[in-house]
């Protein structure tokens, strides 16, 4: 069965600090999906990446940077020089063949960047 | 710029007062999903179209029904709200479920509150 497991519930960090928040998922098909979604206090979710199985290189967009390692079953994301805009929660999430292309997701990370 | 509408941004009905929500999108994307997402939680997937191809998920209460009258619009009429359906209503679209896994991209939601 497919799951996606982020067991940090809250992390709050202060300002200009990494933060690193973990995701690890279960699949039994061999092309998957993984994506990281931002939920502002707004409500809107909004999307950060996609990554297939088939592609381990690590990626980073500015201060945002990711790590899929499939040995561990992991795509773990950080955040360099956190901002307070930073605040929110994240989902990991994943889709596969199995789901139906349906997303399964995380029970997502509350972060929260102090001044 | 495309992007994914959702009307109203906040709703109040009153218990068992019939609502409809509704979602669209300038992305001419075929695939629209309906979620549900309650505080603290992931959000839940309702059903999902796949162009008119209507696809209800097993545990989606009856009270809960869906149209989809055209690509670019799609509405959420739950028919007999209790307190138990106050949340917020996501919606989404993805380019081709056909193809695989794909990027699903959300509306800024609708929350609802039940008096």
């Amino acid at each position: 069965a497919q799951k996606v497991t982020q067991a940090q519930t809250e992390i709050s960090v202060v300002e200009k600090e990494d933060v690193t928040l973990d995701c690890v998922y279960e699949t039994r098909d061999t092309t998957y999906y993984l994506f990281w979604y931002k939920q502002p206090p707004s409500g809107e979710l909004v999307f950060l990446i996609r990554r297939n199985s088939f592609d381990e290189q690590n990626e980073i967009s500015g201060r945002y940077s990711w790590n899929f390692q499939k040995s561990t079953s992991s795509f773990n994301f950080t955040i360099t020089a956190s901002q307070v805009v930073d605040s929110a929660v994240y989902f990991c999430a994943l889709s596969d063949y199995s789901s139906a292309s349906k997303i399964i997701f995380g029970s997502g990370t509350r972060l929260s960047i102090r001044p | 710029d495309a992007m994914v509408i959702q009307n109203p941004r906040y709703q109040v009905t009153q218990f068992g007062k019939p609502v409809t929500l509704s979602c669209s999108q300038t992305l001419n994307h075929n695939v629209m999903y309906w979620y549900q997402q309650k505080s603290s939680q992931a959000p839940k997937l309702l059903f999902h179209y796949y162009d008119k191809d209507f696809n209800n998920e097993a545990d989606t209460p009856d009270n809960f029904q869906s149209r989809r009258p055209n690509t670019s619009f799609c509405f959420l009429d739950i028919r007999s709200p209790g307190l138990g359906d106050a949340a917020m209503y996501l919606c989404a679209t993805s380019r081709d479920e056909a193809i695989g896994p794909d990027t699903q991209y959300f509306g800024p939601g609708t929350r609802l509150t039940v008096l």
